[in-house]
């Protein structure tokens, strides 16, 4: 039971290119979610998705794109990168969205 | 203001000691978790809880709904226990409000 994969670890982009962070679950967890911390802040909600087919933006959407195909995977694409999006990426996934929620390890993104 | 307040920012202790960390919301919740960030960076839920208390091991959390405050307390502390440990509070919707944390270090 691996709970939640999130690849990869780490990712250094150039201003402009494009990049897919990938996520997976294996909890059957209709919720998950996409989060980014920055220093002195807390983590905040980029996407979220409440079951296969749906999601909806969180505080910091722009910038970003994400689908939802099938209950397992939430993959987050960075249409095209910025050094605004420099940061520590997380995904999670819970039973529903105020519930208990399972991180991923982390992506250490920079953009240069 | 931030909806969600972590006090202290940075605490320092001895091994042994018992520590408390503050957490205090400003909006009507559903439930109150406490997280713990390894220095490695990888994210575990430690308690969520909606009233009353809970223990885990030398880990104890309370809430006091009509307060708006939650307390985490590590009993006995150890330098295993060195990590950020973060509040969030569901204000009865899906989405989750973070607290910046609270960064402990345990020295031997």
């Amino acid at each position: 039971n691996a709970g939640v994969t999130q690849t990869p670890k780490f990712q250094v982009l150039k201003t402009g290119q494009s990049m897919t962070l990938q996520c997976a679950q294996d909890m059957n967890h209709e919720y998950m979610s996409w989060y980014r911390q920055d220093p002195g802040m807390g983590l905040r909600l980029i996407h979220y998705s409440v079951g296969a087919g749906i999601t909806d933006q969180g505080e910091v959407p722009n910038g970003y794109n994400v689908s939802r195909s099938t209950t397992e995977d939430f993959p987050l694409r960075l249409l095209s990168a910025a050094p605004s999006q420099t940061s520590v990426y997380f995904c999670a996934s819970s039973q529903q969205g105020w519930h208990i929620q399972y991180f991923g390890a982390g992506t250490r993104l920079s953009v240069l | 203001k931030n909806e969600v307040e972590q006090s202290p920012q940075n605490l320092t202790a001895q091994e042994g000691e018992f520590i408390t960390i503050n957490c205090s919301y400003s909006v009507g919740i559903s439930a109150l978790h406490w997280l713990q960030q390894h220095p490695g960076g990888g994210i575990v839920s430690l308690f969520m809880l909606s009233s009353g208390k809970k223990k885990h091991g030398r880990l104890i959390a309370t809430i006091n709904i009509q307060e708006k405050h939650s307390s985490l307390h590590i009993t006995a502390s150890h330098p295993r226990d060195s990590a950020v440990y973060i509040c969030a509070v569901a204000p009865y919707t899906d989405k989750l409000i973070f607290g910046t944390g609270t960064r402990l270090q345990v020295f031997p």
